[in-house]
């Protein structure tokens, strides 16, 4: 089955600590995008990339790294600079389908981070 | 992109249809509208789109008023696992190059029995 695969569902890490998390598509999709959700809020856009080897900056992206070298994988490096990284993220692609499509992004299950 | 906004939170009785309202008075003549859910700690998952004609799916229907101003999420029978928060956004639909698409807090719907 097609879809977006986000590795790992949770994550515990100390303070000071880069972290990694994984987001992986097989929907031949051209752009991807990371959100972070905090408790009972609505989702910010950290990165997102159109393109391999194009990626722009989000609402918040101090303290976050991303890379996109494949077209299936966005990774979002979570650095130490970012001061309040527990979070809910979120990574999406966005399918064309036409004019009207062009809007609708496929969500992964999100991973949890906890800086302890 | 033009400003949404909704209710914080709705209740709906199990079987009855839930109304899901959104404004949206700046939108421009080639935005959609778009809906989204978030059941609790799983990402979002597309519900339907529209410009300016209802639109109808096996998930829900999407009335759009004829100013464009406002616009109705309905789930005709609504149950438990309607439960969760419904994000509407507007957008161009081709969007060209890359775009940011933000989410506000949306509105939280409570189905009860």
């Amino acid at each position: 089955d097609g879809g977006i695969t986000q590795s790992p569902k949770y994550l515990f890490r100390k303070e000071g600590q880069n972290v990694t998390l994984s987001c992986e598509q097989n929907l031949n999709h051209d752009a991807m995008y990371w959100y972070r959700q905090d408790p009972g809020q609505g989702l910010r856009l950290i990165y997102y990339s159109q393109i391999v080897n194009d990626f722009q900056k989000g609402d918040i992206a101090e303290g976050y790294s991303v890379s996109r070298e494949k077209k299936e994988s966005f990774p979002l490096t979570v650095t130490s600079a970012q001061k309040n990284p527990t979070a809910f993220y979120l990574c999406a692609s966005r399918g064309t389908g036409g004019i009207s499509g062009a809007n609708v992004l496929t969500f992964g299950a999100g991973s949890r981070l906890t800086v302890l | 992109d033009a400003k949404t906004t909704q209710p914080p939170s709705m209740d709906c009785a199990e079987g009855r249809a839930a109304n899901l309202p959104c404004n949206h008075s700046t939108i421009s003549g080639n935005e959609y509208v778009y809906w989204y859910r978030q059941i609790h700690s799983q990402g979002p998952q597309y519900i339907i789109h529209g410009l300016k004609n209802n639109e109808t799916n096996e998930m829900a229907s999407l009335i759009i008023t004829e100013d464009r101003k406002s616009s109705t999420l309905i789930l005709p029978h609504a149950t438990l696992r309607d439960t969760a928060v419904y994000y509407c956004i507007v957008r161009l639909g081709n969007t060209g190059t890359a775009s940011k698409l933000t989410f506000g807090t949306g509105t939280r719907l409570q189905v009860t029995l």
